[in-house]
């Protein structure tokens, strides 16, 4: 099993729509949870960072983490074309390495 | 800036040729990686490194190695390439803050 699981995708959204993008995990020594943005052909970007469990919102994106039931969201609002990319889920213990998601491929379609 | 810069930006390699992947940042990071992104895989630490002088193995180190003589540079060495070597490398740096890791535009490689 791996230690974090996230769906492939691809998923198609029109535009306008709320996207939820999800990652489950195994570890319980996992307490800082990031999401990454990877546009083709780049390499990833941070968009969000988490510390333990709750939500934070940075414009029309939201993280959630529930650690109870060992999950992470990620929510997008007012979904655009620009969004389209794939978004990649990150967790780490206290120690320094990233455990990283395979990626979920997002389209938003005009 | 020009942050994190990887060269080449593709590269054929025959099975059992050598190379090395470069990578430099001008962030003054103190903390870099390299990273294996296979399709549907998601990214696998290869190695990283602290500071200049000391490196560490990550997940799947085995036929790649590293030095880090300078704060800005990173180089992965493929000593006799492989086909399970085909794959797209990435390199990135952060300061003491793991979480914000800045990454370079990959390498794609390709072992015949």
């Amino acid at each position: 099993q791996k230690e974090v699981e996230q769906d492939p995708g691809p998923l198609s959204v029109p535009e306008g729509a709320i996207v939820s993008l999800n990652c489950t995990y195994s570890n319980s020594a996992f307490q800082y949870f990031m999401w990454y943005r990877q546009y083709s052909r780049k390499g990833p970007e941070l968009l969000m960072y988490t510390y333990s469990s709750g939500n934070k919102e940075d414009g029309r994106f939201t993280a959630q983490v529930d650690k109870s039931s060992k999950y992470i969201s990620l929510f997008i609002r007012d979904s655009q074309p620009s969004d389209s990319a794939t978004y990649l889920c990150a967790m780490k213990p206290g120690r320094r390495a990233l455990t990283f998601g395979s990626g979920t491929r997002l389209q938003v379609q005009p | 800036n020009a942050g994190v810069t990887q060269t080449p930006k593709f590269r054929i390699l025959k099975i059992g040729q050598s190379m090395t992947l470069q990578c430099t940042q001008d962030m003054n990071h103190n903390y870099m990686y390299w990273y294996r992104q296979d399709p549907g895989m998601g990214l696998k630490l290869i190695y990283y490194s602290v500071g200049a002088g000391i490196t560490d193995k990550g997940e799947v180190p085995n036929g790649y190695n590293v030095s880090r003589s300078t704060t800005e540079d990173f180089p992965l060495r493929l000593e006799l390439a492989a086909p399970s070597q085909t794959s797209v490398y990435f390199c990135a740096s952060s300061d003491y803050s793991v979480e914000t890791q800045y990454f370079g535009p990959g390498t794609r490689l390709l072992v015949l």
